[in-house]
């Protein structure tokens, strides 16, 4: 099955820790994104690659990390300075003019 | 800066009915536009886009409309079932091309009474 496969689809962090979400896809596309989304709320863009070993900050990075080594994987860190991670986190890809997404992570904070 | 805005936030009707979703846009130079469909707990799932030369496309029981010139399109959806439940999104990717960046609305959840 082709697609975008988001895990773990919950997690908790502890204070001061770093989280990482996983996100691969098998779409063969060349652009990935990082939403995050917030209770009744639209999406908020966090940081998207358009090609592997490159990427841009969205417009809330801050507390935020990205690698994109490979064109198939681009994890997101939640790191220790963002003060607010409790959020629905989703994982995008597309190649010309749709955008296609994974099933979401759920982040709390314990 | 493009701001995109979903009125009503939350609507209710019963099944059969037939009911448009509307979005408006602050900035007309927009690329496309894109319709979503989120169930609760889920991603997204692209249901409709409409390129900015265009007018409508249709997709089963649903049309979206764009009129750029006045910053807005409709999502209608014909004889509502209870299966359409969800939240429906409207995004809007600004600038020339498939790089420019997309912005979402706030989404309007709907739900379709049996």
């Amino acid at each position: 099955d082709g697609g975008i496969t988001q895990s773990p689809k919950y997690l908790f962090r502890k204070e001061g820790q770093n989280v990482t979400l996983s996100c691969e896809q098998n779409l063969n596309h060349d652009a990935m994104y990082w939403y995050r989304q917030d209770p009744g709320q639209g999406l908020r863009l966090i940081y998207y690659s358009q090609i592997v070993n490159d990427f841009q900050k969205g417009d809330i990075a801050e507390g935020y990390s990205v690698s994109r080594e490979k064109k198939e994987s681009f994890p997101l860190t939640v790191t220790s300075a963002q003060k607010n991670p409790t959020a629905f986190y989703l994982c995008a890809s597309s190649s010309g003019t749709k955008l296609f997404f994974g099933s979401g992570t759920q982040l709390s904070v314990l | 800066k493009q701001e995109v805005t979903q009125i009503p936030a939350a609507l209710s009707v019963p099944e059969g009915e037939n009911l448009v979703l509307n979005c408006s846009f602050t900035d007309s130079a927009i690329y496309n536009l894109q319709w979503f469909r989120q169930d609760p707990g889920k991603g997204l799932t692209s249901l409709l886009l409409i390129q900015s030369s265009q007018r409508e496309q249709t997709s089963g029981r649903l049309n979206a409309s764009l009129d750029k010139s006045s910053g807005r399109s409709t999502l209608y959806i014909a004889a509502s079932q209870p299966g359409d439940s969800a939240t429906y999104l409207c995004a809007v990717r600004s600038g020339s091309g498939n790089t420019g960046k997309l912005i979402f609305g706030q989404g309007t959840t709907l739900q379709v009474k049996p």
